[in-house]
């Protein structure tokens, strides 16, 4: 059983790049959300998916697009990378809407 | 809106101390509360959690205790480890059709032997 897990772990681009995120996750769970955690502001909420084919936005979504066509599978987009992208984000799934099991993260950089 | 207010350290401690991190919030409704903590390299994990006022969330002799009348949930241990070094979360959900977790911004605790 592996949890939630984040491809790729590390990741530099450079700025107007593009690039996908990928989470998974096994425990079957309806709920998918994707964070981004900065020095000193917590983690805040990009997009979250309700269920298969359902997405919505959240907190700070602006410069990234999601997509869950599979219910085990929930993907982050940046179109054009900018350096204020520069973050570390993390995957999480849920079962019921509040606790929530986190993946490990990928670590973004944008020059 | 909601939010969660935490003290944000770092907090430095000696093994075997006396653990306290403060957490409040603000909510409408009757939400639910957690802690969560995050090793270094890691993402986050639940910690514990309390789902109505007065109950008690514990786990590996970390609790705390959901208080409506200060809207507070401060997160104590007894006596701290090495292994308790980590960043701790504080944060809520309304519940309902409200999908989201409110996080406060983390403090960073360090134990040293």
């Amino acid at each position: 059983n592996a949890g939630v897990t984040q491809t790729p772990k590390f990741r530099v681009l450079k700025t107007g790049q593009s690039m996908t995120l990928l989470c998974a996750q096994d425990m079957n769970h309806e709920y998918m959300y994707w964070y981004r955690q900065d020095p000193g502001m917590g983690l805040r909420l990009i997009h979250y998916s309700v269920g298969e084919g359902t997405t919505a936005k959240g907190e700070v979504p602006d410069g990234y697009n999601v997509s869950r066509l599979k219910k085990q599978n929930f993907l982050l987009g940046l179109e054009s990378a900018a350096p204020s992208q520069t973050s570390v984000y993390f995957c999480a799934s849920s079962y019921l809407p509040d606790t929530q099991y986190f993946g490990p993260g990928t670590r973004l950089t944008v020059l | 809106g909601n939010s969660v207010t935490q003290m944000e350290g770092p907090v430095t401690l000696s093994e075997e101390a006396f653990l306290t991190i403060n957490c409040t919030y603000t909510a409408t409704g009757y939400p639910s509360l957690f802690w969560y903590v995050q090793y270094p390299g890691e993402g986050l994990q639940l910690l514990l959690k309390a789902t109505k006022a007065d109950d008690k969330g514990s786990n590996k002799g970390f609790e705390a205790t959901y208080r409506k009348e200060t809207t507070s949930f401060h997160l104590e241990k007894g006596s701290v480890q090495v292994s308790d070094s980590a960043v701790y979360f504080c944060a809520l959900s309304e519940g309902g059709s409200n999908y989201k977790l409110t996080f406060g911004k983390g403090t960073l605790l360090t134990v040293n032997p």
